[in-house]
């Protein structure tokens, strides 16, 4: 069985620029979180989605946001990127909720 | 505020012998217990998970052990081997589970072969 996939899993952007990570989650989960890894703040929440809709979010900016497709499928952007967005941003999925989280391998973000 | 803390940022264990890792946590709504193995580069891999309800649950070579009046928890793993060298991430949850993950600093094991 498939575990969860992200792409891409590196990639470089421009201050200012906006980004789209894509999540695939590993098959029958219903459930797709996000959360970001830097060295300074460790690993954090950033939004859970479940059937399409977003059931929990994190302390972050608006101007990180993400969505779900009926095929549980994820994405999240992030627009106005700032230097500070360099990050490992990991997505997981899990069955429902009440259930084991799985992680991806992650999309590594530098911002320039 | 830190809800989740692993108090050493590192731990260096001779091959065949226990490894012992801690965290403790802030927050009383915390329910649900897990710890994560992560390789640089990768996504946390789940290990091992226990419940309020419980003070012990073990899987193989790995023990997690719950004091909830001290809010503390542990990983036992024996006997350590040079795979076990990690980073490992305690993380705790709310309503059993069903709310999100928060996460320690994590602890970076390192097995002396």
């Amino acid at each position: 069985k498939a575990g969860v996939t992200q792409t891409p899993r590196y990639l470089i952007k421009t201050r200012g620029q906006q980004v789209t990570l894509s999540c695939s989650p590993i098959s029958g989960h219903r459930s797709v979180s996000w959360y970001q890894q830097t060295p300074g703040q460790g690993l954090q929440f950033l939004f859970e989605y479940f059937s399409e809709t977003q059931r929990n979010k994190g302390n972050f900016p608006g101007r990180f946001s993400g969505r779900q497709f009926s095929n549980s499928r994820s994405e999240m952007n992030v627009s106005t990127l700032e230097l500070g967005d360099s990050a490992l941003y990991l997505c997981a999925s899990r069955l429902g909720t009440g259930n084991t989280i799985y992680f991806g391998e992650g999309s590594w973000l530098t911002v320039v | 505020d830190q809800q989740v803390k692993q108090n050493s940022p590192s731990l260096s264990v001779q091959e065949g012998r226990i490894s012992i890792l801690n965290c403790d946590y802030t927050n009383s709504m915390f329910d649900y217990f897990l710890w994560y193995k992560k390789y640089p580069a990768e996504g946390p891999t789940f290990l091992i998970s226990i419940s309020s309800i419980k003070d012990k649950n073990e899987d193989g070579r790995f023990t997690v052990f719950l004091n909830k009046s001290a809010k503390h928890l542990s990983l036992h793993i024996v006997p350590s081997q040079p795979g076990d060298s990690a980073v490992y991430f305690c993380a705790a949850q709310s309503n059993f589970g069903n709310e999100k993950l928060t996460f320690g600093t994590g602890t970076r094991l390192t097995i002396i072969p």
